[in-house]
Order: C-alpha cells, then sequence, then structure tokens
C-alpha cells in the first residue's frame, strides 16, 4: 500500500479564496482523521470519520471548514473564504479503529497570503 | 480535557548516548497511548503503539514505557545516532479522540 496519499502538498492562496486539500486514506482502514500543525497549537484534531459518516467535528474552528467523505477512499477539507491565520500543515490520518495505531500521510502546508 | 505534556522542548545529546523523553498526560483513562517521530517538513511516522493494558514496547533500540496511575510514558532510545535527530511525539487516545503533546525535539551531535 502507498500510505496515506494527500494533496497538494503545498498551496499557496490569497485571503478570501476557497481552498480545497485532499486525502486518500489506506485501503481497509474504517477511519479517517484531519488534523492541524501549527508552531502554537502544535497537532490539532479538526474531524473525524467512521465508514464515511462524520463522528468528531468539534476540533474544526468555525463554519469556514468543512470535511466531506463521499466514499471510502477519498475526502476533502474544505476552506472558504480563507483566512492568513488558516495558515498551517494539514494532515490527513487513517486507522483501523478507536484507539488503533494511526497513519499520517504527508500533509499539505498551506498559505494564505 | 485531555492534556499531554511534553518537557524538555528540545535537547541535544552526543552520538552514542541514550536518549530518554518524558510525556505525560492528565486524564489516566486511556485506550493506549502512541510515540511518532517527525522530521523537518514531514508527515509523522508511528515508532510505538502501547496498549493501556500494557507496561511497555519494545521495537530495536526503542522502548517505551507506561504508568497509567501516573499518567506518564517514557520513550528510550539506546546508543543515538544522528539519524535519531527528529521531532518526538506522544499521543493518547481517550474520550475518543487522539491528543498530542508538542513534542521532544531532539538533536543528536556526531
Amino acid at each position: 500500500d502507498a500510505g496515506v496519499i494527500q494533496s497538494p502538498r503545498h498551496e499557496v492562496t490569497e485571503m478570501g479564496q476557497e481552498v480545497t486539500l485532499r486525502c486518500k486514506p489506506i485501503s481497509g482502514h474504517d477511519y479517517l482523521f484531519w488534523y492541524r500543525q501549527t508552531m502554537m497549537r502544535g497537532l490539532e484534531l479538526l474531524i473525524y470519520f467512521n465508514n464515511n459518516v462524520p463522528i468528531d467535528d468539534s476540533g474544526m474552528p468555525e463554519d469556514r471548514f468543512s470535511a466531506k467523505m463521499p466514499n471510502a477512499s477519498f475526502s476533502t477539507l474544505k476552506i472558504q473564504p480563507s483566512e492568513p491565520r488558516d495558515s498551517a500543515v494539514y494532515f490527513c490520518a487513517s486507522g483501523g479503529g478507536v484507539g488503533n495505531e494511526q497513519f499520517f500521510g504527508p500533509g499539505t502546508r498551506l498559505t494564505v497570503l | 480535557k485531555q492534556e499531554v505534556t511534553q518537557i524538555p522542548a528540545a535537547l541535544s545529546v552526543p552520538e552514542g548516548e541514550n536518549l530518554v523523553l518524558n510525556c505525560s498526560f492528565t486524564d489516566s483513562a486511556i485506550y493506549n497511548l502512541q510515540w511518532f517521530r517527525q522530521d523537518p517538513g514531514k508527515g509523522l511516522t508511528s515508532l510505538l503503539l502501547i496498549q493501556s493494558s500494557q507496561r511497555e514496547q519494545t521495537s530495536g533500540r526503542l522502548n517505551a514505557s507506561l504508568d497509567k496511575s501516573s499518567g506518564r510514558s517514557t520513550l528510550y532510545i539506546a546508543a543515538s545516532q544522528p539519524g535519531d535527530s527528529a521531532t518526538y511525539l506522544c499521543a493518547v487516545w481517550g474520550n475518543n479522540r487522539l491528543a498530542f503533546g508538542k513534542g521532544n525535539q531532539v538533536v543528536v551531535i556526531p
């Protein structure tokens, strides 16, 4: 397996633009997680899915953020409109269950100017 | 809310010395604890996973211990090498989410 795949690896955009981050989890994993990492706050869980259903989105900062998982092999995290404070590295991870080992993608480095 | 702390934030050791990294957490009701390694500009690589019923896990030069009652875990890296230079993060599964510490940034000096 190629591991968790994320795209794009880098994204630079201007404030107010829509940003869409993509993730392909490891085949067979039922859980998918979206995280954000910044120097100030470290790694924060934004949302996670079980069998394509959002289970906990309490970490999503505000209504500008939305996430979907239309099928078991694809998820998106969308920010609309983007703001400079959204600049961070966004990671997607997948795992076999609550409490199981998690495997991370390489991340998307987002810069909002 | 689970709080995970890793101190010190950064440390340097000479090559060959054993590394000892500490992680503490506030809520002992955890499923498990996972140690990760992160290289600059890269994602996280899972190193060890300790279930709540276990006291330790070993993989090669790495050994991680878990003391739930005191809310602590320790990661030992034997005979450190320059390639061990990275940030090491501790994460605990509890309350249906994984809570991360901010990491120990390690530099192994040749």
